[in-house]
């Protein structure tokens, strides 16, 4: 398994701003996640972040509006830009260790 | 597209009871399952997996069951504890590839 945090855990945020989700695992990874549970939804994966190269965006989900940096094994960060009332979720980061995927605590995000 | 659907948003269960939780997906390349547990503000956490070369596999309460041939799967918690009560998603991937969720089932445990 593998134990991962996440910071902020909460954030409220105005609209036209931008903040950033970090995400640190103990142990190295070659996949890390990032997805977003919107009320009442499932779990959308946004993007797969791999090191050492840029990461690979979902349909509907573009660079610009989710800029993710993996700078390192352990570690990777994603931005949420420009937001808007529409943004507000819990963004959750996830690796693939083993057979199975495992979460962050998730980041929840109010944007006003 | 959903490939992987819950079909079921909620479910009530007495304590001591069995709950059943279903999972239906559509793409038959799918050869990897799991099942995961989501307490409110608080991650997804793994909870146990099934192979397609399976079409069971237990772990204490918990036990998966897969009928490739129906592209169903489900899991039955018995007997069933208020701790239970949470967010269950099924998940799905083929070949190591990314995993597709649920939308989830709220289970709820009654004392």
């Amino acid at each position: 398994s593998a134990v991962i945090s996440q910071k902020p855990s909460r954030d409220i945020c105005q609209r036209g701003t931008s903040l950033t989700i970090q995400c640190q695992v103990d142990s190295q990874v070659t996949m890390m996640f990032w997805y977003r549970q919107q009320p009442g939804q499932s779990l959308t994966l946004i993007a797969t972040a791999n090191q050492g190269s840029e990461a690979t965006y979902e349909s509907g989900f573009v660079i610009d509006k989710f800029p993710i940096s993996r700078p390192n094994l352990t570690f990777s960060t994603l931005t949420v830009s420009n937001m808007s009332p529409e943004d507000s979720s819990i963004y959750l980061c996830s690796v693939l260790s083993g057979v199975a995927q495992y979460f962050g605590p998730g980041t929840r995000l109010l944007v006003l | 597209d959903q490939q992987v659907k819950q079909n079921s948003p909620s479910l009530s269960v007495q304590e001591g009871r069995i709950s059943i939780l279903n999972c239906d997906y559509t793409n038959s390349m799918f050869d990897y399952f799991l099942w995961y547990k989501k307490y409110p503000a608080e991650g997804p956490t793994f909870l146990i997996s099934i192979s397609s070369i399976k079409d069971k596999n237990e772990d204490g309460r918990f036990t998966v069951f897969l009928n490739k041939s129906a592209k169903h799967l489900s899991l039955h918690i018995v007997p069933s504890q208020p701790g239970d009560s949470a967010v269950y998603f099924c998940a799905a991937s083929a070949a190591g590839n990314q995993f597709y969720f649920g939308t989830g089932t709220s289970l709820t445990v009654i004392p």
